[in-house]
This record gives C-alpha cells, sequence and structure tokens, in this order.
C-alpha cells in the first residue's frame, strides 16, 4: 500500500522567513501533485510534477521532485501572511494496470503565517 | 480552461436519506474519480471508474455507495442511506490517460 508521508504537519512562520515543507512516498512514481486549500474550501492545484528532477516555480513557492529519493519538496521564500493554508502533496501511482488518476495524498501541512 | 464541475456545492440531507452527488468531466477524458475529505482529514480516495464500470474501489466504498454515468455525460456518486459519518467534502477528478488529474471544486454533503 502506497503511504505518503508530509512534514511537518504544522508550520507557523513569520513573514519574511523562508521554509520547506517535505513530502515522502512508499513507492515508485514519477507524478506529483501539490494542492493548496483554504479553511472550508476546494483544492487548488499549485503545481504537477511529472518527472524526476522537475521543479516548478510560481510566485513564493517551488516545487521539486525526485522520484529516486522518492521525496517532493515545497519550499516557501519569504513568506507572507497569504500564503496561510493547508498545503498537500499527492502521488500518482497507478496499481493494477490502471490509469494516472488515482491519487494517494499525504496528511497536509497547515501552515500559518505571522505578522 | 476546461474543467470539471460539480453539483450541488453544498448539500444538507436527513440520515437515512439517499443523495445523488453529480460531476460533468471534461468532455475528452476517460477516467473518472471520487475522493471523499472528512473535515479536517486528508483526502481519501473512494472509486475509480473506465469505460463504464468500476475499475478500483477503496475499503470505504462499500454496499451503501455506487457509481454511474446514466446519460454518458454526468458522472455520479450515490449514498443509499446517509449516515451522520457520510459527512464530508466530496470531490471528483478526471483524466484522460497521461494527463494531469483535474479535480472539480467539490460538494459538501452535511448529513443531519
Amino acid at each position: 500500500e502506497l503511504k505518503v508521508e508530509q512534514n511537518p504537519l504544522f508550520l507557523s512562520m513569520q513573514e519574511g522567513k523562508n521554509y520547506t515543507i517535505y513530502c515522502n512516498y512508499s513507492t515508485t512514481s514519477d507524478r506529483l501533485y501539490w494542492y493548496r486549500q483554504d479553511p472550508g474550501k476546494s483544492l487548488e492545484s499549485l503545481f504537477v510534477l511529472l518527472s524526476n528532477g522537475a521543479v516548478k516555480q510560481e510566485g513564493r513557492l517551488m516545487a521539486s521532485l525526485d522520484t529516486k529519493a522518492r521525496l517532493s519538496t515545497l519550499h516557501i521564500t519569504a513568506a507572507v501572511h497569504d500564503l496561510s493554508a493547508t498545503y498537500f502533496c499527492a502521488v500518482d501511482a497507478p496499481t493494477g494496470g490502471t490509469s494516472y488518476g488515482k491519487l494517494t495524498f499525504g496528511q497536509g501541512t497547515i501552515l500559518t503565517v505571522h505578522p | 480552461e476546461p474543467e470539471v464541475t460539480q453539483t450541488p456545492s453544498h448539500q444538507v440531507t436527513q440520515m437515512g436519506q439517499e443523495v445523488i452527488l453529480r460531476c460533468v468531466p471534461i468532455s475528452n477524458h476517460l477516467y473518472f474519480y471520487w475522493y471523499r475529505q472528512i473535515l479536517g482529514q486528508k483526502v481519501e480516495f473512494l472509486v475509480s471508474f473506465y469505460n463504464n464500470e468500476i475499475s478500483e474501489k477503496s475499503e470505504i466504498f462499500d454496499d451503501q455507495f455506487s457509481v454511474e454515468r446514466p446519460d454518458g455525460s454526468n458522472f455520479t456518486l450515490k449514498i443509499r442511506s446517509t449516515k451522520l459519518e457520510d459527512s464530508a467534502m466530496y470531490f471528483c477528478a478526471t483524466i484522460t490517460g497521461n494527463t494531469e488529474a483535474f479535480f472539480g471544486q467539490g460538494t459538501r454533503l452535511t448529513v443531519v
């Protein structure tokens, strides 16, 4: 069974600081997603990483994927209050001949950015 | 940009009642999924559907749940007799082949 573990689960940051959220997973996969979720809201797609070594950046967020280490990181640069949300990684690993699309999510990281 | 559309956005139902959640997939997508997120928890896979049949389901997807694509466009999730613990956000996702999965905005189900 695929396991996806994020850490930390809770992250309290000061504005202007940098930090990294880690996502480890237990089986071979070359497809990983990062989502943002605000309280009571839907999933907002941030990044789709589709190959080993993939790196994507959008604003203050940068995501990378190392399929050999089975690790993805979400790096936050110079955090601002608006980044406060829950961040999920999700690994897409087809099983038993099925197609892509069956995602296994991490537990989520609750990020709070303080002034 | 193509999108997956879910209706309703919020449904309140009494315990024991049947509910049907609807999803309109992106038009050329072939694989369909339902996920569930109980408040404060992670998102969990429920079921995958391809070629008009279930291809995989999780332990959560028991006999109270069913899925179908009745008219070739809508993809539905039915809960036959809702329980309090079915209260959650339900997400539909669709994909075609090797493209990325697209999620709908979700339906918040509240069972009272």
